[in-house]
């Protein structure tokens, strides 16, 4: 059964600091996705990552995929309040099923 | 993206009662949805895959007399959580396939349900 761990589970942080969020997952899978949920909100994605290697950027956050490691980071620079929020991150599981993480809640301190 | 969205976006309801939960492709017809639970502070949970035309399929522990899922068209999926208890309370969120092949899931807003 596949099985996706994150850690931290929580995270708080100051203003203008780095930190990364990893994602652990325990079979194979070729593509990965983050997501953030605002507090009463659904799902934003954030990013698909579709191959060892990828890493994609944007803004202030920066994901990568390790496929031989079953490992994806995701990577805050220069945290701002506005960052606060859960992320999760979901690998696909046969051809379509997701299974998400176990979420990172994120407070990023003024 | 895709465009789903969910109907009601949130509801209270008296346990006994039943209580269904719409979900809508907005822009797209939508052969495949999901249904995921969610309790407060945790993860998102698969529940069960919606396929248009057929009986649902039910994730091990989902009890399908429970939670009664309808996909009679391309672009609605109903969830409907029946003799409703207190523990059944919880953010539902839907999602669509997209296009056959493709792989990306597109997320509605979520139905928070409270059972009183």
């Amino acid at each position: 059964e596949l099985k996706v761990e994150q850690n931290p589970l929580f995270l708080s942080m100051q203003e203008g600091k780095n930190y990364t969020i990893y994602c652990n997952y325990s079979t194979t899978s070729d593509r990965l996705y983050w997501y953030r949920q605002d507090p009463g909100k659904s799902l934003e994605s954030l990013f698909v990552l579709l191959s060892n290697g990828a890493v994609k950027q944007e803004g202030r956050l920066m994901a990568s995929l390790d496929t031989k490691a079953r490992l994806s980071t995701l990577h805050i620079t220069a945290a701002v309040h506005d960052l606060s929020a859960t992320y999760f991150c979901a690998v696909i599981s046969g051809t379509y099923k997701y299974i998400f993480g176990t979420g990172t809640r994120l407070k990023v301190l003024a | 993206g895709a465009v789903v969205s969910q109907h009601p976006s949130w509801v209270i309801c008296k346990s006994g009662t039943s209580v269904k939960i719409e979900c809508r492709s907005l822009d797209f017809q939508a052969t495949t949805m999901f249904w995921y639970r969610q309790f407060p502070k945790q993860s998102l949970m698969l529940m069960a895959t919606s396929n248009e035309g057929s009986k649902a399929t039910y994730e091990q522990g989902v009890e399908k007399d429970k939670f009664l899922i309808n996909h009679a068209s391309l672009t609605l999926s109903t969830l409907t959580v029946t003799s409703a208890h207190p523990e059944d309370s919880s953010f539902y969120i839907c999602s669509e396939r997209g296009l056959a092949g493709v792989h990306e899931q597109y997320f509605g807003p979520g139905t928070r349900l409270t059972v009183t």
